[in-house]
């Protein structure tokens, strides 16, 4: 089947820009996601890419989509502590309609 | 808030027994998908209902089944519970049609089998 990677850890100090990354597989992607999930808490969307573009900024955050070698990757501003979560990159495809194929997840650590 | 309600949120179950987990979608979503999220991993896509019939399926085996109802509202029931079923179990709402739209997901019901 599909697969979507990414690594599982990244620190940063307070203040710094983040960047998490996503690999995948389906070359028939056609939307991205990123989710963001707290300790004990479901997933909230932070935001998504349409495969034609590669690039999308709101606020703090700004996607990369380079399609080619269908790489995603998440920017984060600024990084405060309330940005400490795990971050989930997810695809859907034109064959599978609205259902997601998602990665791992990557822990992110803002150190104060 | 996304306006997807789950519940109940934490149950413990013991092994053969049968669970459902309800969601409520978002108002104008016609679309409910289920996902499976063990511990430490990523949630995988259980099945999805669309305008009440099943609209896709996963890897997951027939004692997980579901149910839309006339208000896109839905359940999840597991049959013969399995220590592996020990998960968070999420609701993801969208409004169906081409993919990329929106979509939601509760705050999910924390499934534990005994």
């Amino acid at each position: 089947g599909e697969d979507v990677e990414q690594s599982l850890f990244l620190s940063v100090r307070e203040g710094d820009s983040s960047v998490i990354n996503c690999t995948y597989t389906d070359s028939s992607s056609t939307y991205l996601y990123w989710y963001k999930q707290e300790p004990g808490a479901g997933l909230q969307l932070l935001t998504y890419i349409f495969s034609n573009m590669d690039m999308k900024q709101d606020q703090r955050l700004t996607v990369l989509l380079n399609k080619k070698d269908k790489h995603l990757s998440l920017r984060i501003a600024d990084t405060q502590t309330g940005d400490s979560a795990i971050y989930f990159c997810a695809e859907t495809s034109n064959n599978a309609g609205n259902m997601l194929t998602f990665g791992g997840g990557t822990r992110l650590m803002v150190k104060p | 808030e996304t306006g997807v309600t789950q519940s109940p949120t934490h149950l413990i179950k013991t092994r053969g027994q049968q669970v459902t987990l309800r969601c409520s979608s978002q108002s104008g979503h016609n679309t409910v998908s289920w996902y499976q999220q063990a511990l430490g991993q990523g949630p995988q896509f259980i099945f999805q209902y669309y305008r009440e019939e099943e609209n896709g399926r996963g890897n997951f085996p027939p004692r997980f089944s579901g149910l839309q109802f006339p208000n896109y509202s839905s359940e999840l029931n597991v049959n013969a519970l399995e220590l592996d079923d020990s998960a968070l179990y999420l609701c993801a709402s969208s409004r169906g049609g081409a993919s990329g739209n929106t979509i939601y997901f509760g705050e999910g019901s924390w499934l534990t089998v005994v």
